[in-house]
C-alpha cells in the first residue's frame, strides 16, 4: 500500500485566481494521478504524471489550465488556473502500486466564490 | 471510448438483507476494481479483481468478475448500517493506452437503514 498526503486539505478562493495543490507518497511511485470530483459525481481522470516526463491529459482538461509538476518519485503538484465556480470540486491524487492497485490521497475540497 | 454503468445509483436497504450492485463496462478489460467512499472521505480500495471468475470476500461484500459478459458484481450479505457509503466499481483499460487509466463508473450510493 502507499500513505499519500495532500495538501491543502480545503480551500476557498476568488475567482481568477489559481491554486496549487501538493501530493506527497511515502514511497517512490512511477505514475501518479489526478482526478476530479465534482458535488455528487464520480471521479474524472484529469491527468497522468510520470517522473521525467510531461503529464498526460485527458480530453477536455489542458495544461495552461491545469499545470502539473512531477519533480520526483515521491512528489506531484497539480495548480487549477484562473479559477472560476465551474472549478469547485475535490481533486483527489492517486498512485499505481506494482501492477495492481491504485490508492488515493485524502483529497483537496475547493471553493471558488 | 470505454464506458462503466452501475445498477442502481441509488440502494435503500434494510439492515440483515442481501442485495447485488452490478458494474457493466463497454469494452474488453481484464481489471477491475472495488472502491468505497464515505462522505466527506477519500476511497479506499475494497477488492481487485484481475482474472475472468475472479472472486473475493471482505467480511458481509463480495465481488466477482465475468470478463465475457463484461459485468462484475459486489454482492452485500446481511446488510449492517456501517455498510451506508458510495461504492465505485472502476474498469482498466490495459492495452489500450500506453499508461494505465482507470475509469470509474457512476457511483453506487448506498443506504443500510435500521
Amino acid at each position: 500500500s502507499a500513505v499519500i498526503s495532500q495538501k491543502p486539505s480545503r480551500d476557498i478562493c476568488q475567482r481568477g485566481t489559481s491554486l496549487t495543490i501538493q501530493c506527497q507518497v511515502d514511497s517512490q511511485v512511477t505514475m501518479m494521478f489526478w482526478y476530479r470530483q465534482q458535488p455528487g459525481q464520480s471521479l474524472t481522470l484529469i491527468a497522468t504524471a510520470n517522473q521525467g516526463s510531461e503529464a498526460t491529459y485527458e480530453s477536455g482538461f489542458v495544461i495552461d489550465k491545469f499545470p502539473i509538476s512531477r519533480p520526483n518519485l515521491t512528489f506531484s503538484t497539480l495548480t487549477v488556473s484562473n479559477m472560476s465556480p465551474e472549478d469547485s470540486s475535490i481533486y483527489l491524487c492517486s498512485v499505481e502500486v506494482g501492477w495492481n492497485e491504485q490508492f488515493f490521497g485524502p483529497g483537496t475540497r475547493l471553493t471558488v466564490l | 471510448e470505454l464506458k462503466v454503468e452501475q445498477n442502481p445509483l441509488f440502494l435503500s436497504m434494510q439492515e440483515g438483507k442481501n442485495y447485488t450492485i452490478y458494474c457493466n463496462y463497454s469494452t474488453t478489460s481484464d481489471r477491475l476494481y472495488w472502491y468505497r467512499q464515505d462522505p466527506g472521505k477519500s476511497l479506499e480500495s475494497l477488492f481487485v479483481l484481475l482474472s475472468n471468475g475472479a472472486v473475493k470476500q471482505e467480511g458481509r461484500l463480495m465481488a466477482s468478475l465475468d470478463t465475457k459478459a463484461r459485468l462484475s458484481t459486489l454482492h452485500i450479505t446481511a446488510a449492517v448500517h456501517d455498510l451506508s457509503a458510495t461504492y465505485f466499481c472502476a474498469v482498466d483499460m490495459g492495452m489500450k493506452t500506453s499508461y494505465d487509466k482507470v475509469i470509474f463508473g457512476p457511483g453506487t450510493s448506498l443506504s443500510v437503514i435500521p
